[in-house]
């Protein structure tokens, strides 16, 4: 247990459905991040938030929405997503941007149909 | 973009012998180089880092060392077991420090 808690574990939605990722970390940590895990690339940073503010989109198209109301909580709204979306979702916090260990959450395993 | 590159893509050893892998990064200004491992069907976790004010870091059967000006790193296993077969990525810090960007990833299998 990294102490990144996501839900859902899984999920399947259609391509008209709106849906929503949640990431909650109780670590203190500062900073958060999206990455998208497919068995075609290596893991892709989508998102990184420090001190709830956004500091990077990694050119991710708008159907992903990132939302980030505090420090410990991290949410990932989806819309009118197509089937290659279809992947791991990881969450992952730190105590500060890029020089400390990201923990990761088990991720969300999302089937786009 | 910041341009990450791992080698081997795959490795195959026999437990007790030792693996290696190389990552090779663009960004000149990284100054934190750690690798994660990830099991099959769970997240990633980190095994060991190194900043860049070393050349070399040990715990117990693993090694990271560094070289700064080819800007690469590698990750070092000896006494390889079954229970390290994975996946191993590195992830050096890029983007004037805000992210962790992660190579292409490694799959270790250690067979008996």
């Amino acid at each position: 247990e990294t102490g990144v808690t996501q839900t859902p574990r899984h999920l399947v939605m259609g391509m008209t459905n709106k849906k929503s990722l949640k990431c909650e970390q109780h670590l203190g940590h500062n900073a958060m991040y999206w990455y998208k895990q497919s068995a075609k690339k290596p893991l892709e940073l989508m998102f990184v938030y420090n001190f709830k503010e956004q500091t990077e989109n990694n050119s991710v198209p708008s159907r992903f929405s990132p939302e980030c109301p505090n420090s410990s909580h991290l949410f990932l709204h989806l819309h009118t997503l197509q089937p290659e979306d279809s992947a791991l979702y990881l969450c992952a916090s730190s105590l500060d941007r890029g020089t400390h260990e990201a923990f990761f959450g088990q991720g969300t395993r999302l089937t786009v149909v | 973009g910041e341009n990450v590159e791992q080698h081997p893509s795959t490795l195959s050893v026999q437990e007790g012998d030792s693996a290696v892998i190389k990552c090779t990064y663009s960004d000149s200004a990284s100054n934190y180089f750690p690798w994660y491992k990830q099991e099959l069907g769970k997240r990633p976790q980190l095994i060991i880092d190194i900043r860049s004010n070393v050349g070399e870091k040990k715990d117990q059967r693993i090694a990271v060392t560094l070289n700064k000006t080819a800007k690469h790193f590698s990750l070092h296993i000896t006494e390889t077991q079954p229970e390290d077969s994975a996946v191993y990525f590195c992830a050096p810090i890029t983007g004037g420090g805000n992210k962790l960007t992660f190579g292409t990833g490694t799959q270790l299998k250690v067979e008996l």
